[in-house]
C-alpha cells in the first residue's frame, strides 16, 4: 500500500500567515488522485482538495493544493482563525486508499 | 441536501462483533462508493472499507478478515461488521460518501465505539 508522509507534524503560526503543508508518498499517486481534508475537534473530516489541485464546493480560495507523483503540497494563502485544524492528505488512486498522520497548525 | 447518520452500539465486548449502520437522506445510493472511515482517539484515519451501489466490495486488506459491507437499497442504508473485536477497534466510526474516481464528499458526524468488558 501507498505510504503518504505529512510533514511538518505540527505547524506553529499567526492569523495572516502562510501556510505550507507538505505530503509526500512513498510511490507515484496514480492520476494525482490526492486530496486534502480539514478536522476541528469533535468534528468529521471535510474535504478541501481533490484530484490534488481542486477545490472541493465551498472551500475558500486561499486554500490552494499543488504536486503530481509523490509531493504534494497544501497552501493556506493568508490565515484565518477558523483555519486552526488537522490537516490530513489522503490517496485514493491505488487501493486501499491511504491517509497521512496529519499535520496539526496551531495558533503560534 | 445529502446526509449520513451512523448508528450502532457504542460499547461492546472483546470478542464480539460491532454492527454498524449508515442511514443515507436526501440523496440516491446509487451511482456512488459509500465507505467507512475509523479513528481511534487522539489518532489519525484508518480507511476501512467501501461499498458500490452495485454491491461490489473492497476492504483494507488490515482488516479484510474481520469486516463485511452490505447495501440495503430499499432501506438507503449500508451497514458495517467487524468480528473479533478487541481494544485496538475502539474508534469513532465515519460512514462517508464518493463518487467514480473522487475522494469521500460527504461524512456522517461519527460514531464512537469502545471496546470493553
Amino acid at each position: 500500500e501507498i505510504v503518504l508522509t505529512q510533514s511538518p507534524g505540527t505547524l506553529s503560526l499567526s492569523p495572516g500567515e502562510r501556510a505550507t503543508l507538505s505530503c509526500r508518498a512513498s510511490q507515484t499517486v496514480r492520476r494525482s488522485y490526492l486530496a486534502w481534508y480539514q478536522q476541528k475537534p469533535g468534528q468529521a473530516p471535510r474535504l478541501l482538495m481533490y484530484d490534488a489541485s481542486s477545490r472541493a464546493t465551498g472551500i475558500a480560495d486561499r486554500f490552494s493544493g499543488s504536486g503530481s507523483g509523490t509531493d504534494f503540497t497544501l497552501t493556506i494563502s493568508r490565515l484565518e482563525p477558523e483555519d486552526f485544524a488537522v490537516y490530513y492528505c489522503k490517496q485514493y488512486g491505488t487501493p486501499p486508499v491511504t491517509f497521512g498522520q496529519g499535520t496539526r497548525l496551531e495558533i503560534k | 441536501q445529502v446526509q449520513l447518520q451512523e448508528s450502532g452500539p457504542g460499547l461492546v465486548k472483546p470478542s464480539e462483533t460491532l454492527s454498524l449502520t449508515c442511514t443515507v437522506s436526501g440523496g440516491s445510493i446509487s451511482p456512488y462508493y459509500w465507505g467507512w472511515m475509523r479513528q481511534p482517539p487522539g489518532k489519525g484515519l484508518e480507511f476501512v472499507g467501501w461499498v458500490y451501489y452495485t454491491g461490489t466490495t473492497s476492504y483494507n486488506p488490515s482488516l479484510k478478515s474481520r469486516v463485511v459491507l452490505s447495501l440495503d437499497t430499499s432501506k438507503s442504508q449500508f451497514s458495517l461488521k467487524v468480528t473479533s473485536l478487541s481494544a485496538a477497534d475502539t474508534a469513532v466510526y465515519y460512514c462517508a460518501r464518493a463518487m467514480d474516481s473522487k475522494p469521500f464528499d460527504i461524512w456522517g458526524q461519527g460514531t464512537m465505539v469502545t471496546v470493553s468488558s
